[in-house]
């Protein structure tokens, strides 16, 4: 079945700890891209990857890193979290050159950040 | 700065009737628009699209119209069902000719609740 996985689905941590969200998609697909969802703001872009060592600010990426080193992976990173990450985290990928800019979209991840 | 807005945070509907829900956007670059929606714990699912050449794009019971000169698109379901009860996000690329950057601005979105 063709998807995007994120883990873990929830997590609670606290500040100033360090933290990955990992995501992973079995589409082969080229662009990957990290989003996050709050109140009143919809989905705001993050970071995302044209393709493996091709990375790219988003724009909300303070407090956050990420890397390609394969295709099919692309973990965010919170060096030191703090409460304003607490967020609905959403990863997502799409191909590159297709007919049409649909992205797909991993289940989320609740951060909490105390 | 809001490039893509949907005014309306919520949306309620009898079941067979028929859901308007509508979005404005700002930047005349965008040539590309989308509609995704979601369901509580899970991640958006696309659901139609429109390419900024057309006005208009027909899919089932869901229909997109696109409006570039008030730089307008609204997405219409007829008749709505209980099941399409979610959040609804429209959706913008400024990608022109498939050159692969793709990146998507989304609206806040509109919850619709279908009553039976």
């Amino acid at each position: 079945e063709a998807q995007v996985t994120q883990n873990p689905r929830y997590l609670i941590t606290v500040t100033g700890k360090k933290l990955t969200v990992t995501c992973s998609q079995n589409m082969n697909h080229e662009y990957m891209s990290w989003y996050r969802q709050d109140p009143g703001l919809g989905l705001r872009q993050i970071y995302y990857s044209m393709n493996v060592e091709v990375t790219d600010k988003g724009d909300v990426p303070e407090g956050y890193k990420v890397s390609r080193k394969e295709k099919r992976n692309f973990p965010l990173i919170l060096e030191s979290p703090s409460p304003n990450q607490t967020s609905l985290y959403f990863c997502a990928s799409r191909i590159i050159g297709g007919a049409s800019y649909e992205q797909y979209f991993g289940p989320g991840t609740r951060l909490t950040v105390t | 700065d809001q490039q893509v807005k949907q005014n309306s945070p919520s949306l309620s509907v009898q079941e067979g009737r028929i859901s308007i829900l509508n979005c404005d956007y700002t930047n005349s670059m965008f040539d590309y628009f989308l509609w995704y929606k979601k369901y509580p714990a899970e991640g958006p699912t696309f659901l139609i699209s429109i390419s900024s050449i057309k006005d208009k794009n027909e899919d089932g019971r869901f229909t997109v119209f696109l409006n570039k000169s008030a730089k307008h698109l609204s997405l219409h379901i007829v008749p709505s069902q209980p099941g399409d009860s979610a959040v609804y996000f429209c959706a913008a690329s400024e990608d022109a000719g498939g050159t692969s950057y793709g990146k998507l601005t989304f609206g806040q979105g509109t919850i619709l609740t279908v009553h039976p």
